[in-house]
């Protein structure tokens, strides 16, 4: 069971968009429809933004949506703001009732 | 709207166990709802699932860890607990318990730093 891969970092100007990749294998992201992805601000603890690979829970913005293709999941920041500058994880179903996180991502707002 | 508290010593020396404890508000961790679970985050590092739990005591763990892991729950007091044997300096970091429901982690606690030292 091996951490999902995520770029390290990203970076993005006010207004613009971003998308955060987030891949693994036929044993997780490209089995299961269970992708979620949380954010992370420094010394919080991580908050749900997406579930089951498109779902947003209720008081997320709507400026943040998820996909998925194949072994890769995505997901797109559209609108940045400066509250958006966090670190962001993926976390996949790998199986048997297993879970997988990737390794983090540093989204900086320029 | 489920709260959870973790709680325990922030200090453990090598080779001897971590014990935490997860106490649930608003919500009964009897419910069919949810399992419940450990995730750990080293210093400057990413999330690691630990494993879950179930209220009848159906468990997953993580297979790095399983050999070291348990987690049990105290139905009475609300409660679920981790135990990690025969630690090293690896596994100083975060610890956060988390409900999932379903597919996702949607409650966490707030996170408690235990660093293993002599």
């Amino acid at each position: 069971q091996s951490a999902l891969t995520q770029p390290a970092s990203v970076s993005g100007s006010p207004g613009q968009s971003i998308t955060i990749s987030c891949i693994g294998t036929s044993s997780d992201v490209g089995s299961y429809n269970l992708v979620s992805w949380y954010q992370q601000h420094p010394g919080k603890a991580p908050k749900l933004m997406i579930y089951e690979g498109t779902k947003r829970p209720s008081g997320v913005s709507n400026r943040f949506s998820g996909s998925k293709s194949g072994n890769t999941a995505s997901l797109t920041i559209s609108g940045l703001q400066a509250e958006d500058e966090a670190d962001y994880y993926c976390c996949s179903s790998a199986g048997s009732g297993t879970w997988v996180f990737g390794g983090g991502t540093k989204l900086t707002v320029l | 709207q489920l709260q959870l508290q973790e709680s325990g010593p922030g200090l453990v020396k090598p080779s001897e166990t971590l014990s935490l404890t997860c106490t649930v508000s608003g919500g009964s961790i009897s419910s069919a709802r949810y399992y419940w679970g450990f995730i750990r985050q080293p210093p400057g590092k990413g999330l690691e699932w630990i494993g879950n739990m179930y209220y009848s005591g159906y468990t997953h763990y993580n297979p790095s860890l399983k050999s070291r892991v348990t987690i049990s729950v105290e139905t009475s007091k609300n409660q679920f607990s981790l135990k990690l044997s025969s630690v090293t300096a690896a596994d100083t970091a975060v610890y956060y318990c988390a409900s999932l429901r379903d597919n996702f982690f949607d409650y966490w606690g707030q996170g408690i730093l235990v660093t293993v030292s002599s």
